[in-house]
């Protein structure tokens, strides 16, 4: 069964980055595309970008400017970075895995991670 | 960029009703839609994926379908663990999600 984990700082200062690990586990990251998605509290979900297991990746175009998503399959991790932060970038932030068929629909998710960003 | 407008963004029902939630997408996006349901506090959990397959372990009252521009997620006969958020989400250009519905017990 795969499982992801988020991990890194609840609380992070305006201006400052944002920087967020997903640790897989129960599976091989190869031959899959691996996932950021975060949710403001009491809102919708959003698509952050993603990253395929050799180093490509996509990216949301209203974050792309400040996102930098990359992946380390030696410790079955990807991770997500995003600059110059505001209070409007506090979030839950989910990692998920993207099913590679053609549909890419996420399968597996991360609990979340709450980020605030705040002084 | 593609614009997915759900509709209701709240509904509220009784176990056992047949409830039915609408995804319109800005453009056709063939069948490239997918469903998810997020409880409070929880991740969201893929349903239906393709427009119309479901999700392995997903119950047989879930359905999807359409293709184009327009879909629908249908619950058969609501369960009270069926009481959450529902999300769809297009994956033919980038990626964005709906809006959610809420469904609520009446």
């Amino acid at each position: 069964q795969v499982e992801l984990q988020e991990s890194g700082p609840g609380l992070v200062k305006p201006s400052e980055t944002l920087s967020l690990t997903c640790t897989v586990s129960g599976g091989s990251m190869t031959s899959y595309y691996w996932s950021w998605i975060r949710q403001p509290p009491g809102k919708g979900l959003e698509w952050i970008g993603y990253i395929y297991y050799s180093g490509g990746t996509s990216y949301n175009p209203s974050l792309k400017s400040r996102v930098t998503i990359a992946v380390d399959t030696s410790k079955n991790q990807f991770s997500l970075k995003l600059s110059s932060v505001t209070a409007a970038d506090t979030a839950v932030y989910y990692c998920a895995r993207v099913n590679p068929i053609a549909v890419e629909p996420f399968d597996y998710w991360g609990q979340g991670t709450l980020v605030t960003v705040s002084s | 960029d593609i614009q997915m407008t759900q509709s209701p963004s709240s509904l509220s029902a009784s176990v056992g009703d047949r409830v039915s939630i609408t995804c319109r997408a800005s453009q056709s996006i063939s069948t490239y839609l997918n469903w998810y349901q997020q409880k409070p506090g929880k991740a969201p959990k893929l349903l239906i994926y393709g427009a119309s397959s479901l999700q392995s372990g997903v119950p047989s009252r879930f359905r999807g379908s359409g293709s184009g521009t327009d879909f629908t997620l249908t619950i058969s006969s609501l369960q009270p663990e069926d009481f959450a958020t529902y999300y769809c989400q297009q994956t033919y250009s980038s990626l964005t999600f709906g809006g959610g519905t809420k469904v609520e017990i009446k």
